[in-house]
């Protein structure tokens, strides 16, 4: 079955809207991370959240390892936030990560 | 600056040929890895290594080659036998296992 899964897979914004980004993992996966893929690849770290809550400036996130999902919160959006933002978690054998297929959030102004 | 670096930006790669992406990091990270996307889709692991020497097969690394000789390189050779080889290439490195990665720029490899 599908090990990571996110919700949802598209999302469009305007400028200073918040929004909620899901991700759902199976019993095989652990240690929640989020990362921020930019419009020219590069890959950003933003959370390593296996449980509870983090914030970092406008971004949050919040891990409920026990019901198997994470939510990452991105308030008063910018268009700088655009872009694809992946969730990911660790193997049973702790050798990898498993990716979600992503969100992609367009902010406009 | 510490980071990650890979090479070439864009790759362009003839029917039959075999070809090298570069990632180096002087991160001093121990492990490395080697991640393939897809448009629309996530990362998708190929092969990573936790160690000098040594290095293990990802979900998809038919078509795929890899040597880890020193800690801070572990170049991935796309081989022929790679019938779809059209993707972006990520390479990443952490300190141990898979808990934090970081991910360099990426390589586009195009097929001719």
């Amino acid at each position: 079955g599908i090990q990571v899964e996110q919700s949802p897979p598209d999302l469009i914004l305007q400028e200073g809207a918040n929004s909620t980004l899901r991700c759902n993992f199976s019993d095989s996966v652990n240690n929640l991370q989020w990362f921020h893929q930019n419009p020219w690849g590069q890959l950003i770290n933003l959370f390593y959240i296996p449980s509870g809550t983090k914030q970092n400036g406008r971004l949050s996130a919040t891990t409920v390892a026990t019901e198997r999902y994470s939510l990452l919160y991105i308030s008063s959006s910018q268009t700088t936030d655009s872009g694809v933002y992946f969730c990911a978690g660790l193997n049973q054998a702790g050798t990898a990560l498993i990716f979600g297929k992503g969100t992609t959030l367009s902010v406009s102004s | 600056d510490g980071g990650i670096t890979q090479s070439p930006k864009y790759l362009f790669r003839k029917e039959g040929q075999n070809v090298t992406l570069s990632c180096e990091q002087n991160l001093n990270h121990d492990a490395m890895y080697w991640y393939r996307q897809d448009p629309g889709q996530g990362l998708r692991l190929i092969y990573y290594s936790q160690i000098v020497n040594d290095f293990q097969k990802g979900d998809i690394a038919e078509g795929y080659s890899v040597s880890r000789e020193k800690k801070e390189s572990f170049p991935l050779t796309v081989t022929s036998a790679q019938k779809n080889p059209t993707a972006f290439y990520l390479c990443a490195s952490s300190i141990q296992g898979a808990e934090t990665q970081y991910f360099g720029p990426g390589t586009r490899l195009l097929v001719l």
